[in-house]
């Protein structure tokens, strides 16, 4: 079964310093997304993203953040200047179509943690 | 703006017994209804949608889901549950035209031998 893969699965990093989170979304899918989840907290929407642009934000998604797709194949999440409060659990997701009905298929995560 | 609301941080049941975890949605127009499972250390995992028709819906792991559009409700079912099931259940919406699905704060479901 296809399936969205992740990494790295846990990054620790100082406050301050710049994280990009990598994402290899299911190959037939066009629609892609970032979720994090805060330790013990719910799953919150960070972004969307088709035909190479950001179709959907969250107020969360702020200046710090920023998403590309580098090559045919990934889809990174890139943190400019992490804070403490960037610790989570962030998920990838993809999607073939990217309203009503379609599923979206997550990935295993990767945990960041900021000091 | 959509959301959704589960009421109970956790669920407890015997192996055997029936489960239910509750779910309440809010949206402007017509509701994509999903529900996703989190077991520990893994991806949240797709198991089953409501879009239209049937209210009840049969999806994965003999799980289902009653739409009750009177209720706006979708609470997660299943006649007799396994320990397996334990886990984190997410409830999910996403609003006709929109991209965001928007998830609850997840039940814990706790499944006893």
């Amino acid at each position: 079964e296809p399936e969205v893969t992740q990494t790295p699965s846990h990054q620790v990093t100082q406050m301050g310093q710049e994280v990009i989170l990598r994402c290899v979304p299911i190959s037939n899918h066009l629609y892609f997304y970032w979720y994090r989840q805060i330790l013990g907290q719910k799953v919150e929407f960070l972004v969307s993203f088709y035909n190479n642009e950001i179709s959907e934000k969250s107020e969360i998604f702020d200046d710090q953040f920023s998403v590309e797709r580098p090559d045919g194949s990934n889809f990174t999440l890139k943190i400019r200047s992490t804070k403490l409060e960037d610790s989570a659990m962030y998920f990838c997701a993809s999607s073939v179509g990217g309203s009503g009905a379609n599923v979206l298929t997550f990935g295993a995560g990767s945990r960041l943690t900021v000091l | 703006a959509q959301s959704v609301a589960q009421p109970e941080d956790q669920v407890n049941v015997a192996e055997g017994n029936p489960l239910t975890v509750k779910c309440t949605y809010s949206v402007s127009g017509n509701p994509y209804l999903f529900w996703y499972v989190q077991y520990p250390n893994r991806g949240l995992q797709f198991l089953l949608k409501y879009i239209t028709g049937d209210n009840l819906v049969k999806g994965s792991y003999g799980f289902e889901a009653e739409f009750n559009k009177s209720q706006t409700s979708f609470h997660l079912k299943k006649p007799s549950a396994l320990v397996s099931d334990s886990a984190l259940y997410f409830c999910a919406v996403r609003d006709d035209g929109f991209q965001k699905l928007v998830f609850g704060t997840g039940t814990r479901l706790l499944v006893s031998p």
